[in-house]
């Protein structure tokens, strides 16, 4: 089956340092991988997407990277901010739409 | 431009009972989706519809369960008699049909008692 694999373990940052989650994925590469911040209790809010031939991908302090060869994603905060404090999950998309979402990383910026 | 909205937003019902839930998409998206959230686990998609089809329910349970996203109103999630084990976070989530990005609703809280 294909698989998301995200870092269980929080991720604690001091303020203005980057931020870098990482999630590998199994089997063979999807289309695309999304990316999404979700805060407690509330829904998934989708931030980027890259495409399987797209190898870099930013939204103002957001940056994702697409590696098939080490079939992973890096996905960087830069400057980053108490507010970013959040679970970041990785998705992988199907041929069908469907998504398929790793657990999640926690990421906690200290003021 | 009003977001995905999911009604309702908390939801009690004892075993037994029958929970719907529903879902209103985004303006002018066609595509909508279904996701469960056991506590501390992560999503996981159940069924994926556009309008008046179900075009991908790969991972709802064969039993109990049911989607539809009528011509007109909202998409439904039916669960019939819920147990225990059906307390999660049911996000429905609803996409343009030329863009794979998807906009969530905030959630229906389920709790079977």
């Amino acid at each position: 089956s294909q698989k998301i694999e995200q870092n269980s373990e929080a991720l604690n940052i001091q303020e203005g340092k980057t931020a870098t989650l990482t999630c590998n994925y199994t089997n063979y590469s999807p289309a695309y991988l999304q990316w999404y911040r979700q805060d407690p209790g509330r829904g998934p809010v989708f931030l980027l997407l890259i495409r399987e031939n797209e190898k870099e991908k930013r939204k103002e302090r957001l940056k994702v990277t697409f590696d098939t060869t080490l079939k992973q994603s890096l996905f960087h905060i830069t400057a980053s901010q108490p507010a970013d404090s959040a679970t970041y999950l990785c998705a992988r998309g199907t041929g069908r739409r469907a998504l398929t979402f790793g657990s999640g990383t926690r990421l906690q910026v200290q003021p | 431009n009003a977001g995905v909205m999911q009604n309702p937003r908390h939801l009690v019902r004892r075993r037994g009972q029958e929970a719907r839930l529903r879902c209103s998409p985004m303006k002018g998206h066609s595509h909508v989706y279904w996701y469960r959230q056991l506590p501390e686990e992560g999503l996981k998609f159940m069924v994926y519809l556009q309008k008046e089809n179900i075009i991908d329910e790969s991972g709802m349970p064969k039993e109990r369960f049911s989607a539809e996203f009528p011509k007109e109103g909202p998409s439904i999630l039916r669960i019939q008699q819920v147990v225990r084990g059906d307390s999660a976070a049911y996000f429905c989530a609803s996409s343009p049909a030329d863009n794979y990005e998807q906009y969530f609703g905030p959630g229906t809280r389920l709790t079977v008692t």
